[in-house]
């Protein structure tokens, strides 16, 4: 039962280059989110999808992309990577209903050098 | 969402109960409280959810204050592996998707 899967599990890139954080869950939820977390801080959200085929944005979506051809994957991109954008990324599925109780992957560590 | 309130660090001895108390003095009617952790270097891990009524479930007990400003999240017999960081969400059940995750407690148990 692998859950919410996040790959790569650690990235560096230079400035400038762009690249794909890809989340895959086998849960068949509805709701897929993309959150970064710095240090000392709790995490933020970018961008979230109600279904396959939607997204929007969430609190901090400046300079990422999302989309979400298919029901279980969900992916996160960087056009142009700056150092501000080094972070660790967590994706999260939620099914409908159930309130809003999220599963979580187990992240992405990102360095823009 | 309700702003909410948590200590920055806790210790609790093994085997004891541990007591996380969470302030949400400005929570609206329908909005519920969340408890989640974060295990260092994984992803945060749901524990418990509850509207009014205390809850339980085989993790945790959620006790919510009458007036509702204000939880604690019980952890009955702690271990080393419930060292972690512990987050207070208060949210409605619908509208944005937004989770706000503040800077949590720190909880330490100590052999």
């Amino acid at each position: 039962n692998a859950g919410v899967t996040q790959t790569p599990k650690f990235r560096v890139l230079k400035t400038g280059q762009s690249m794909t954080l890809l989340c895959a869950q086998d849960m068949n939820h509805e709701y897929m989110y993309w959150y970064r977390q710095d240090p000392g801080m709790g995490l933020r959200l970018i961008h979230y999808s109600v279904g396959e085929g939607t997204t929007a944005k969430g609190e901090v979506p400046d300079g990422y992309n999302v989309s979400r051809l298919k029901k279980q994957n969900f992916l996160l991109g960087l056009e142009s990577a700056a150092p501000s954008q080094t972070s660790v990324y967590f994706c999260a599925s939620r099914p409908t209903g159930r309130g809003n109780i999220q599963y979580f992957g187990a992240g992405t560590r990102l360095s823009v050098l | 969402d309700a702003k909410t309130t948590q200590p920055t660090s806790m210790d609790c001895a093994e085997g004891r109960a541990a007591n996380l108390p969470c302030n949400h003095s400005t929570i609206s009617g329908n909005e519920y409280v969340y408890w989640y952790r974060q295990i260092h270097s994984q992803g945060p891990q749901y524990i418990i959810h509850g509207l009014k009524n205390n809850e339980t479930n085989e993790m945790a007990s959620l006790i919510i204050t009458e007036d509702r400003k204000s939880s604690t999240l019980i952890l009955p017999h702690a271990t080393l592996r419930d060292t972690a960081v512990y987050y207070c969400i208060v949210r409605a059940i619908f509208g944005n998707e937004k989770l706000t995750f503040g800077t949590g407690t720190r909880l330490t148990i100590i052999p």
